[in-house]
């Protein structure tokens, strides 16, 4: 079983639908957590760091991380087409982990106009 | 951009040879690190330098190596490469080298081993 569990998808929405996210993890120690979105060929870019568990709010994104049931979500609100790419959550255990981050599979979304 | 530059962007190369891919890290930025992506695997973490010194180990292959000059660019050597070895290539850098600090990627090295 692998530490970080992602629904590869893909994921299809029209236009301003709101889209949801979501990984689920393993390892308890993991408390740094993140969201990146990659384009096709493209390095991953850092959407959303959340340390711990709450909500973050970053304009049309917001970040949720439930340590509890070890589950973090991305809800994309007012979805574009520009949004359509892979989406990566990693995590990272602090500690001994250094900056070690553990990804998930990774989602495709596409948001048709 | 996120400031991490990598180079090549891509390489060709035949089975049994050895490549240097190259890292300059943002400005600033102290830790470097090397992710390998591949379809069945996606990222997987390979290892991490702080300042000259390693930091974190994944399940890096022993014919893959990496160090860290004092000008802080890195290198990922990989050798004896084989079908399989063929990925994207990612380095990353943050200014400190624990996970309190914002991780940012380059835009890869692609690799194709034929």
């Amino acid at each position: 079983q692998k530490e970080v569990e992602q629904d590869p998808g893909p994921l299809s929405v029209p236009e301003g639908a709101i889209v949801s996210l979501n990984c689920t993890y393993s390892n308890s120690a993991f408390q740094y957590f993140m969201w990146y979105r990659q384009y096709s060929r493209k390095g991953p870019e850092l959407l959303m760091y959340t340390y711990s568990s709450g909500n973050k709010e970053d304009g049309r994104f917001t970040a949720q991380v439930d340590k509890s049931s070890k589950y973090i979500s991305l809800f994309i609100r007012d979805s574009q087409p520009s949004d359509s790419a892979t989406y990566l959550c990693a995590m990272n255990a602090g500690g001994t982990s250094y900056g070690k981050l553990t990804f998930g599979q990774g989602t495709i979304l596409t948001v048709h106009p | 951009d996120s400031g991490v530059t990598q180079t090549p962007k891509h390489l060709i190369t035949a089975t049994g040879q050895r490549v240097t891919l190259r890292c300059s890290p943002r400005s600033g930025d102290l830790s470097v690190y090397w992710y390998q992506q591949s379809l069945d695997q996606g990222l997987q973490f390979l290892i991490q330098y702080y300042n000259g010194e390693e930091r974190a180990k994944g399940n890096i292959l022993e014919r893959f190596s990496a160090q860290q000059f004092p000008d802080l660019h890195s290198e990922l050597n990989l050798s004896s490469l084989e079908l399989g070895d063929s990925a994207l290539y990612f380095c990353a850098s943050s200014v400190g080298d624990d996970g309190r600090n914002t991780i940012y990627f380059g835009e890869g090295s692609w690799l194709t081993v034929v």
